[in-house]
């Protein structure tokens, strides 16, 4: 089972755009089974990418995701104050039916 | 409006078992795969086990498998994990998360979490 890697941290400030990167040590799943998440402490996570780039109803355009070979990313542009959270990169592997998720990135808004 | 509301955490000692619930509403509940994630401590979001809408499939993380039993019961529009043989490893927020249609493994809605806390 591949492991996903993400930075610890990210920071920026309001108005700019960042990028969280999601690193496959052996791949990053199935094609499409790319997802991320957004934690805000003591809240329930919610999705924000599926299938790599799709956002789900009522999810801000200024979500967006990308892969290219092992490694997706989630871009935030526009950044603002109430997207300070943690964020989570999840892949799907049908070979073992088994899913898993980033370690997570924390997303400061300077 | 859908809604997942997680019950049955609880402080418990390791060894012990422990029954999780979820409560549905608001979508057709036989529909969807529904999946157990948590969170420990200080630490990221772990899936721990899924079951399709029929019940007829489940998935398991190595981390629980043997020891923890998802289940489902349609006409009561409920999820249940049984937990055995608990480890401190286990405590968490376990949170109930319903597959989206394009894929399981994606979650789309989340309960608010029930924790549960393993230690002597």
């Amino acid at each position: 089972q591949s492991a996903l890697t993400q930075p610890a941290s990210v920071s920026g400030s309001p108005g700019q755009s960042i990028t969280i990167s999601c690193t496959g040590t052996i791949s990053i799943g199935d094609y499409d089974s790319v997802s991320w998440y957004q934690h805000h402490p003591g809240k329930a996570p919610k999705l924000m990418i599926y299938e790599v780039t799709a956002r789900p109803s009522g999810v801000s355009n200024r979500f967006s995701g990308s892969k290219s070979g092992n490694t997706a990313s989630l871009t935030i542009s526009g950044l603002q104050v109430e997207d300070e959270a943690d964020y989570y990169c999840s892949s799907y592997t049908s070979t073992s039916n088994r899913v898993v998720f980033g370690g997570g990135t924390k997303l400061t808004v300077l | 409006e859908v809604l997942l509301v997680e019950s049955g955490g609880d402080l418990v000692q390791p060894g012990d078992s422990l029954r999780l619930s979820c409560a549905a509403s608001g979508f057709t509940f036989s529909n969807y795969a529904i999946t157990w994630v948590r969170q420990t401590p200080g630490t990221g979001l772990e899936w721990v086990s899924t079951i399709s809408g029929s019940g007829g499939t489940t998935h398991y993380a190595d981390s629980v498998k043997g020891r923890f039993t998802i289940s489902r019961d349609n006409s009561r529009n409920t999820l249940y994990l049984q937990m055995n043989s608990l480890k401190a490893e286990d405590t968490a927020f376990y949170y109930c998360t319903r597959g989206a249609p394009t894929g399981w493994y994606f979650f789309d809605y989340w309960g608010q979490g029930a924790l549960v806390t393993v230690s002597s």
